[in-house]
């Protein structure tokens, strides 16, 4: 079955850019979107933005402008930048893979997500 | 932007207990909804997409409804390994958001 596992620095500076990685196995990353999700400790779940296996990214509005996400299908992977980093973006950074059911009546797809990775602690602190 | 609210934030309740959590969206979402189960330390695990469809290896005895802008999960029996935190979670115009969650307690 696909899996999904974080990695990158635990500890980035302040004003600095947080660079994490998702790599995917047990399945192909192609013909799939893929999303980076975060959780600060003891809060909720937000959605920083997701990333398609041809490269089409849709953001989180709130984030945009720090944001930018790649993919690399030859490594099966897909990365995130975030760049200017406060200790507000201190949290626990999962990766998942958003899942498409086709609205016919809508003409429009609809999204969820099946797969989660554990997810990677990162600390902003100089 | 599309906001949820989930009701109520905790829930204190005895295994055994029939539960119901509530995700209200701030405009109609369809039936485009998630449940997710989240547990200390872990990441959030998918229980009912599409309002209502039940993710395969998911017991029966977890069920969501709804459309529109009202939702519902509800549990038919708690059983111990489901004392945790819930999210609803919208999908619409390329965006995703989630609701603030709900900590199922033991009461």
């Amino acid at each position: 079955q696909v899996q999904l596992q974080e990695s990158g620095p635990g500890l980035v500076k302040p004003s600095e850019t947080l660079s994490l990685t998702c790599t995917v196995s047990g399945g192909s990353i192609s013909n799939f979107y893929w999303s980076w999700i975060r959780q600060p400790a003891g809060k909720g779940l937000e959605w920083i933005g997701r990333i398609h296996s041809t490269g089409s990214t849709n953001y989180n509005p709130s984030l945009k402008s720090r944001v930018t996400m790649s993919v690399d299908t030859s490594k099966n992977q897909f990365s995130l930048k975030l760049t200017s980093v406060t200790a507000a973006d201190t949290a626990v950074y999962y990766c998942a893979r958003d899942k498409g059911v086709w609205f016919g009546d809508l003409y429009s797809y609809y999204y969820y997500m099946d797969v989660w990775g554990k997810g990677t602690t990162v600390t902003v602190s100089s | 932007d599309i906001q949820m609210t989930q009701s109520p934030s905790t829930l204190s309740a005895s295994v055994g207990d029939r539960v119901t959590i509530t995700c209200r969206a701030s405009q109609s979402i369809n039936s485009w909804l998630a449940w997710y189960q989240q547990k200390p330390g872990k990441a959030p695990n998918l229980l009912i997409y599409k309002a209502s469809s039940l993710e395969s290896g998911v017991p029966s005895r977890f069920s969501g409804t709804g459309s529109g802008t009202e939702f519902t999960l509800t549990i038919s029996s708690l059983q111990p390994d489901d004392f945790a935190t819930y999210y609803c979670q919208q999908y619409n115009s390329y965006s995703y958001t989630f609701g603030q969650g709900t900590k199922l307690e033991i009461k």
